[in-house]
């Protein structure tokens, strides 16, 4: 079965900074990797997907991430966070495009001005 | 993009009340719903998948004759939480794969239940 770790809980990042968010998976095929993110009481919202193909994904707000099989990792980062980008980060791995997912335990971005 | 509407957003009920979420899709048929559950501050854990025109297919550790799923059409599942109680409070959120399109999963604005 495919597994989901997030290691930091929470991160705290000052306005303008850059951030990075760590995602690792255990799948032992090629998996399908998202990253959502989550307002406070709101639904997930897709930021980006690797399915295939180039290895660095762009997504929306700025965001991008970086699929390394070597390191069964999938990396979340942007250059310059927004106080609007204080939310929940989700990773969350497939085993097929449109399967159920395995979600990360997440992790929380709060935002110093 | 496509659009996946949950209704209600939250509901309070009192223990022992049945309680029915429903996920729609808006703009794409989605033979394949999913349904997780979330507790405050944690991750979200698959309950189930649900099928449209047979049996759902549930998690482990999902009591199916407590969380009942119905997929009756291609764009509609409901979950119905039986016999409510304090301890099934809960934020639910649906999802749908856009299988026609972009197999994409996007999800619902989801459910906050709170039960009395």
């Amino acid at each position: 079965a495919q597994s989901v770790t997030q290691p930091d809980i929470h991160i705290t990042v000052s306005e303008g900074a850059s951030l990075e968010l760590r995602c690792n998976y255990s799948y032992g095929a090629t998996p399908y990797l998202f990253w959502y993110v989550q307002s406070p009481g709101q639904g997930l919202q897709l930021l980006l997907k690797y399915f295939s193909g180039d290895t660095l994904v762009q997504g929306i707000k700025g965001f991008e991430a970086e699929f390394k099989r070597s390191q069964s990792s999938f990396n979340l980062r942007k250059p310059s966070v927004h106080w609007s980008d204080a939310a929940e980060y989700f990773c969350a791995v497939g085993v097929a495009a449109g399967n159920k997912l395995t979600f990360g335990g997440g992790t929380r971005v709060l935002v110093k001005p | 993009g496509a659009v996946v509407s949950q209704h209600p957003s939250r509901v309070i009920c009192k223990s022992g009340t049945s309680v029915k979420i429903e996920c729609r899709s808006l703009d794409f048929q989605a033979t394949t719903m999913f349904w997780y559950r979330q507790f405050p501050k944690q991750s979200l854990m698959l309950m189930a998948t649900s099928n449209e025109g047979s049996k759902a297919t549930y998690e482990q550790g999902v009591e199916k004759d407590k969380f009942l799923i119905n997929h009756a059409s291609l764009t509609l599942s409901t979950l119905t939480v039986t016999s409510a109680h304090p301890e099934d409070s809960s934020f639910y959120i649906c999802s749908a794969p856009d299988k026609g399109a972009t197999n994409i999963q996007y999800f619902g604005a989801g459910t906050r239940l709170s039960v009395l």
